[in-house]
């Protein structure tokens, strides 16, 4: 089956790690997305890339860096510069062409600093 | 700038009730409009989504919801709750990013809670 696979569903983190959080799909779909998920805030657009070996900032794009080497792959790493990194991660992807295409969404990472 | 508004945080109704949760947007261009559900500690999943053409769209689960453009809503509504209805739902706007790809614009959401 077609689909987004994040992987870890649970990570836990030190202060002033880095960690990567993994996102894999099989939709052959060109754009990716990573959100970040906090209570009563919504989800907000971290990074997105619409093509390979390309990517864009997005809302709150301080303190991650991401990578889009292959189609199928689009990891997100949480750097100790970002402040607060608590909060549950979705990644999502769509096809490029229509704005009236929905996004596909993986079963995020919960990612807890102790 | 799009965005949207979910009115209520949390709503709560009883099995068989009507559920009828709040969305209203900002757009200064035609919008497409998207309700999503989330269930506890999993991701995103469609409901349904407005695009152009008919007003009133059906969704899955029997949920539906009607675009009302001189109203700026998209309410999404159930005629019988279900015990399964208990989620977090979402409202979000879509535009296009320049280069291919949208970018959803979302509700801070809707705790929806279902009683005997």
């Amino acid at each position: 089956d077609g689909g987004i696979t994040q992987s870890p569903k649970y990570l836990f983190r030190k202060e002033g790690q880095n960690v990567t959080l993994s996102c894999e799909q099989n939709l052959n779909h060109d754009a990716m997305y990573w959100y970040r998920q906090d209570p009563g805030q919504g989800l907000r657009l971290i990074y997105y890339s619409q093509i390979v070996n390309d990517f864009q900032k997005g809302d709150i794009a301080e303190g991650y860096s991401v990578s889009r080497e292959k189609k199928e792959s689009f990891p997100l790493t949480v750097t100790s510069a970002q402040k607060n990194p608590t909060a549950f991660y979705l990644c999502a992807s769509s096809p490029r062409e229509g704005v009236n295409t929905e996004a596909f969404f993986g079963q995020g990472t919960r990612l807890t600093v102790v | 700038a799009q965005s949207v508004t979910q009115l209520g945080s949390h709503v709560s109704v009883s099995e068989g009730a009507l559920v009828l949760l709040r969305c209203n947007y900002s757009s200064s261009v035609p919008p497409y409009l998207f309700w999503y559900v989330q269930y506890p500690n999993q991701g995103l999943q469609l409901l349904l989504k407005y695009t152009t053409g008919a007003t009133l769209v059906k969704g899955i689960n029997g949920f539906e919801a009607e675009f009302k453009k001189s109203e700026t809503s998209f309410h999404l509504t159930k005629p019988s709750a279900h015990m399964s209805d208990a989620a977090e739902y979402f409202c979000a706007v879509s535009w296009a990013l320049t280069g291919g790809g949208n970018k959803l614009t979302f509700g801070t959401g809707t705790q929806l809670k279902v009683e005997l």
